[in-house]
């Protein structure tokens, strides 16, 4: 079974970092291209970010286009997520989720919570 | 990359069928057949209910179906169950490996 944990999350101040993290397993992770989306409060979900299996293809989001990275750690399962410069409207809930077929997003962790506020 | 256009809410009585539409431009919905949906209970991950369009992962039931033309795909919820209470989002393959959510659709089963 499929099983995707994130972690890291928390109250950051505006133009702060933070790293997430996001434990997979119950499947082969070098073989799947990973991505991260997020949730504002009361809000939709947004695609945010999408790191192909070879570990370097990625692709980002115009919102968070240069000041957020994505890499992973085959090693461990693990993908993270690097933020720089968060601003206010970063605050959401950040999900990892395992692409599927056509470009689906066919498992997802719980989230975790990132709050940028002074 | 605008967000893909569902109605705000949507609504039936137990046992009848809703229809949740989500239209996009030739860029993302119309361009590609890969529109999956998602379904989301308050407070929970999302959990992928359609993908291909109108593909169905294994243990989702068939009260759950997927449509497209042109630029709007659709997603019909058949013999609506208590359950079946939620937010609706789709989603479409939007170029340079990119993805684009829709605005979501709150289901009410009255």
């Amino acid at each position: 079974e499929v099983h995707l944990l994130e972690s890291g999350g928390g109250l950051v101040q505006p133009g702060g970092s933070l790293r997430l993290s996001c434990a997979a397993s119950g499947f082969t992770f070098r073989d799947f291209a990973m991505c991260w989306v997020r949730q504002a409060p009361g809000k939709g979900l947004e695609w945010v970010s999408r790191l192909e299996n070879d570990g370097r293809t990625t692709n980002h989001a115009d919102s968070v286009k240069g000041r957020f990275t994505v890499s992973r750690d085959e090693s461990k399962n693990t993908l993270f997520l690097h933020m720089n410069s968060l601003r206010d409207d970063d605050t959401a809930i950040y999900y990892c989720a395992k692409d599927g077929a056509a470009w689906s997003l066919d498992n997802w962790g719980p989230g975790t919570l990132v709050t940028v506020s002074s | 990359q605008s967000a893909l256009t569902q109605p705000p809410s949507a609504s039936g009585s137990p046992g009848q069928s809703v229809t949740i539409s989500c239209t996009g431009t030739s860029s993302d919905v119309g361009g590609y057949n890969f529109v999956s949906w998602y379904q989301q209970h308050p407070g929970k991950a999302p959990q992928l209910i359609i993908y291909d369009v109108n593909k169905r992962p294994s243990g989702v039931p068939d009260r759950f179906s997927g449509s497209k033309s042109g630029n709007t795909a659709s997603l019909t919820v058949s013999g609506l169950q208590v359950d079946d209470e939620a937010d609706y989002y789709c989603a479409s393959h939007a170029g340079n490996n990119k993805r684009v959510f829709g605005t979501g659709t709150m289901v009410t089963v009255l």
